[in-house]
């Protein structure tokens, strides 16, 4: 299984700044996954992180207010701009393995906005 | 698109058995999941099938699968107050991206 590690682990944030989360995975992998798990909710993927190329987004979320990097096969970050209370959150970022009959989470970033 | 949903909390006695229960609506969901979050914690991969699988075991856990009626469930036997925590269904999507669906989760209270 692969190793995935998040910083910040969890972060308070004034409205309107932004935060940047980090994904390291202990191996190389093709697809990153980002999602959001709102409190007392189910997880929703964001968007999937493409090593070479932007981005893909689900319906309601958009580059902008959630752009994303992939600049090697190993690590990713999200940033959550302009927050607002709405944001706060867990982030969490997912890897596949090879056939995508397994996919692995990190431990989450949990996020406070005030 | 995908839904799958769950029922959002079960209570059971140490020792006795749990079957969580999941239902999903895209039949060609290629792989589904049963995923473990302890309070405070991220995901753990619990065990996942395989769509041509009835039923897959592995230790305590047994996942049954009836494609007919889109029917997941996860039965944990010798519950302990250790497998207390929520557990989430997820249908891997049936256009092989990677993406997963997820249940609302199910609280499972394990009582001494």
């Amino acid at each position: 299984s692969a190793v995935i590690s998040q910083k910040p682990s969890r972060d308070i944030c004034q409205r309107g700044t932004s935060l940047t989360i980090q994904c390291q995975v202990d191996s190389q992998v093709t697809m990153m996954f980002w999602y959001r798990q709102q409190p007392g909710q189910s997880l929703t993927l964001i968007a999937t992180a493409n090593q070479g190329s932007e981005a893909t987004y689900e319906s309601g979320f958009v580059i902008d207010k959630f752009p994303i990097s992939r600049p090697n096969l190993t690590f990713s970050t999200l940033t959550v701009s302009n927050m607002s209370p709405e944001d706060s959150s867990i982030y969490l970022c997912s890897v596949d393995s090879s056939s995508y009959n397994e996919q692995f989470f990190g431990p989450g970033t949990r996020l406070t906005v005030l | 698109g995908e839904d799958v949903e769950q029922s959002l909390f079960l209570s059971v006695r140490e020792g006795d058995s749990s079957v969580i229960n999941c239902t999903y609506t895209d039949s060609s969901s290629t792989y589904l999941y049963w995923y473990k979050q302890e309070p405070g914690a991220g995901l753990q991969l619990l065990t996942y099938i395989f769509s041509n699988m009835d039923m897959k075991q592995d230790q305590r856990l047994t996942v049954l699968l009836n494609k007919k009626d889109k029917h997941l469930s996860l039965r944990i036997a010798d519950t302990q107050t250790g497998d207390s925590a929520i557990y989430f269904c997820a249908a891997g999507d049936s256009s092989n991206t990677g993406k997963l669906i997820f249940g609302q989760g199910t609280t499972l209270q394990v009582k001494p």
